[in-house]
């Protein structure tokens, strides 16, 4: 059962530059999470908002959620080339016992 | 240091064999959890775990087995039952789960592949 979806499926951007990704999701939720995959490696949490928050910020990241629209945005400003990188949301499963997975947004930052 | 330990990085399974993935914690986690992870694609939900002798299956069991005698251990064998073992799996632990507003701690991920 997919409950998140990531847009866009893939970016690129130069060193320096802003990087949006969203998230949609179809159930209530008690919290909504985004982790980040570098290529063949574990998934690494980056930052948990919970429903009754709208804006969180940690570093360079600015994640904001909207449970009226069921979305979700991640914000990394000032991008490095170490930030390329898989970006994943998850959010609960009903029951609030798993993690479920969006597909993924793949960011490429050129130097 | 605690942390979340998969073996082996890289296995082979040969046509009609069960293999099995080893998933270790010393983290004292309540609960750990199964991932299947195809290219390109995100996590798919195969087992979890929330407290010692007890597992529930998630989106995609079928061909899988788990089993949760320790508290540390989290073992996953891929059976002959499962046709399209091929994938990166991705084994994960947390103390009070999504609910309580815990992340998860994930490991490094074994490659599986059939010969």
């Amino acid at each position: 059962s997919q409950q998140g979806e990531e847009d866009p499926q893939a970016l690129s951007i130069q060193e320096g530059e802003n990087a949006t990704m969203n998230c949609s999701y179809k159930t209530s939720i008690n919290n909504l999470q985004w982790y980040r995959q570098n290529s063949g490696r574990g998934l690494v949490h980056l930052i948990l908002i919970r429903s009754n928050e709208r804006e969180k910020h940690s570093g360079r990241l600015r994640v904001t959620l909207d449970t009226s629209k069921k979305s979700s945005s991640l914000l990394i400003t000032a991008s490095r080339a170490a930030d390329t990188a898989s970006y994943f949301c998850a959010t609960d499963d009903q029951a609030g016992t798993a993690l479920i997975f969006g597909k993924g947004t793949t960011l490429s930052v050129s130097s | 240091d605690g942390g979340i330990t998969q073996s082996p990085k890289y296995l082979f399974r040969k046509e009609g064999q069960n293999v099995t993935l080893s998933c270790e914690q010393n983290l004292n986690h309540d609960a750990m959890y199964w991932y299947r992870q195809d290219p390109g694609q995100g996590l798919r939900l195969i087992y979890y775990s929330q407290i010692v002798n007890d597992f529930q299956k998630g989106d995609i069991a079928e061909g899988y087995s788990v089993s949760r005698e320790k508290k540390e251990s989290f073992p996953l064998t891929v059976t002959s039952a499962q046709k399209n073992p091929t994938a990166f799996y991705l084994c994960a632990s947390t103390t009070g789960g999504p609910r309580a507003n815990e992340k998860l701690l994930f490991g490094s991920g074994t490659q599986l592949s059939v010969l």
